[in-house]
């Protein structure tokens, strides 16, 4: 079971350039969610889609656009990386109970 | 606003007990969540409990108190495989989980 996929695993961007974070699910799930990570600051809400066709803003969205494609997908894009934005990256889906499953993350390094 | 408080580590040798608390404050609140996070991994979802009172599982247990905005989780028989990151989370309406900064425990033998 391929659960939630994300690519890349790891990126290195130049400051100001612009890339786009991929993720797919495939367990039928309604929500999903686009979560950053930095040492001692936990798991922070980037956005997330309640269903297909909705995005909203999590706790820290500047610098950041979604897109959710259909059900299965669910795009993050930095349209100009900033060295603020080196941090890792977690997709993520939940469905009608109350667990959300989690991409492996991609490590993304703005320089 | 919403934030969760929770201590930042937690060490404990083999065998032991330890609990991991978690205080909240939310504008709505759907339940307490506890997840687990090994180095390099990504999060895995452990328990949730929507109401008041206790939910086992195996050697986890975890606990809310919703009238104290307030949660733990109980790691029994600790084993040097739990040395790990935990965290609550919560979900504030149906689609919106925010994450605490996450307890980092260390068994030792």
């Amino acid at each position: 079971n391929a659960g939630v996929t994300q690519t890349p695993k790891f990126q290195v961007l130049k400051t100001g350039q612009s890339m786009t974070l991929q993720c797919a699910q495939d367990m039928n799930h309604n929500s999903m969610y686009w979560y950053r990570q930095d040492p001692g600051m936990g798991l922070r809400l980037i956005y997330y889609s309640a269903s297909e066709g909705t995005t909203d803003k999590g706790e820290v969205p500047n610098g950041y656009n979604v897109s959710r494609l259909n059900k299965r997908e669910f795009s993050l894009r930095l349209e100009s990386a900033a060295p603020s934005q080196t941090s890792v990256y977690f997709c993520a889906s939940s469905g009608m109970r109350n667990t959300i499953y989690f991409g492996e993350g991609s490590w993304l390094t703005v320089v | 606003g919403q934030s969760l408080e929770q201590p930042s580590e937690v060490t404990a040798v083999e065998g032991a007990i330890v609990q991991i608390n978690c205080t909240y404050q939310t504008s709505g609140f759907y339940g307490l969540s506890w997840y687990q996070q090994h180095d390099g991994g990504a999060p895995t979802f452990l328990s949730y409990n929507a109401l008041d009172g206790l939910e086992e599982t195996g050697r986890f247990s975890s606990f809310l108190s919703r009238s104290d905005s307030y949660g733990y989780l109980l790691l029994q028989e600790l084993q040097m495989k739990d040395s790990a990151s935990y965290f609550c989370a919560v979900r504030h309406n149906n689609n919106d989980m925010r994450f605490g900064a996450g307890t980092r425990l260390t068994v030792k033998p």
